[in-house]
């Protein structure tokens, strides 16, 4: 089973909108961190936000924000006041830290912001 | 700050042929480990470690090889390419605490022809 589903391949935003990638994920574990990196064309992976499963609030960097809802074992991240240079493809993954303590990865969302 | 370190950047590779992809790290961090990226797969982890002298598979080992002798380097070795290994490859990096993102390298584009 996949540990981390990405189910939008590709999505479109208009310049100054905002816009949710969505993630889902599966564990058992009780203790895990939801993570989400975005990787330009340039290829790099760059970190963006992180929530940890206890945490009550939900987690924000700048623009970036992470709706979690554990319930439904969602992670969705919320980019606000979309810019050009927010286009790049956008991972989810999800670290369990009692079972393995390594990252595992969705397949990704690729998002065009349209001026 | 160089962070993580890939060598090499491109690489072109007959099927068969053998090659090493470099690793290196400046973190001290205990954690390192391999994936390859292909299009619409995201990322796949192939071979991690949880410290020196200390390696074990991820989703997809077959075909690949790794050793950890320093907690600096972490080699991931092809033994006979084929071009199902076509892929982008990353080596990332991370400490063992809670709450602390995976580092990465910048890539390796490898095309077996």
């Amino acid at each position: 089973a996949q540990k981390i589903t990405q189910t939008q391949p590709g999505m479109f935003v208009q310049e100054k909108e905002a816009v949710t990638l969505d993630c889902t994920y599966d564990t058992s574990d009780p203790s895990y961190g939801l993570f989400w990196y975005k990787q330009p064309s340039s290829g790099e992976m760059i970190f963006l936000i992180y929530q940890g499963s206890y945490d009550q609030q939900n987690a924000t960097e700048g623009r970036y924000s992470l709706n979690f809802q554990k319930a439904r074992k969602s992670a969705n991240l919320v980019i606000s006041a979309s810019q050009l240079g927010d286009s790049a493809m956008y991972f989810c993954a999800m670290r369990e830290f009692n079972t393995g303590n390594q990252f595992y990865f969705g397949t990704g969302t690729s998002l065009t912001v349209i001026p | 700050n160089a962070g993580v370190t890939q060598t090499p950047k491109f690489q072109v590779l007959k099927t068969g042929q053998s090659m090493t992809l470099q690793c290196a790290q400046d973190m001290n961090h205990e954690y390192m480990s391999w994936y390859r990226q292909d299009p619409g797969m995201g990322l796949r982890l192939i071979h991690y470690s949880v410290g020196a002298g200390i390696t074990d598979q991820g989703e997809v080992p077959n075909g690949y090889n790794v050793s950890r002798s320093t907690t600096e380097d972490f080699p991931l070795r092809l033994l006979s390419a084929a071009p199902s290994q076509t892929s982008v490859y990353f080596c990332a990096s991370s400490s063992p605490d809670r709450g602390t993102e995976a580092f990465f390298g910048q890539g390796t584009r490898l095309t077996v022809v």
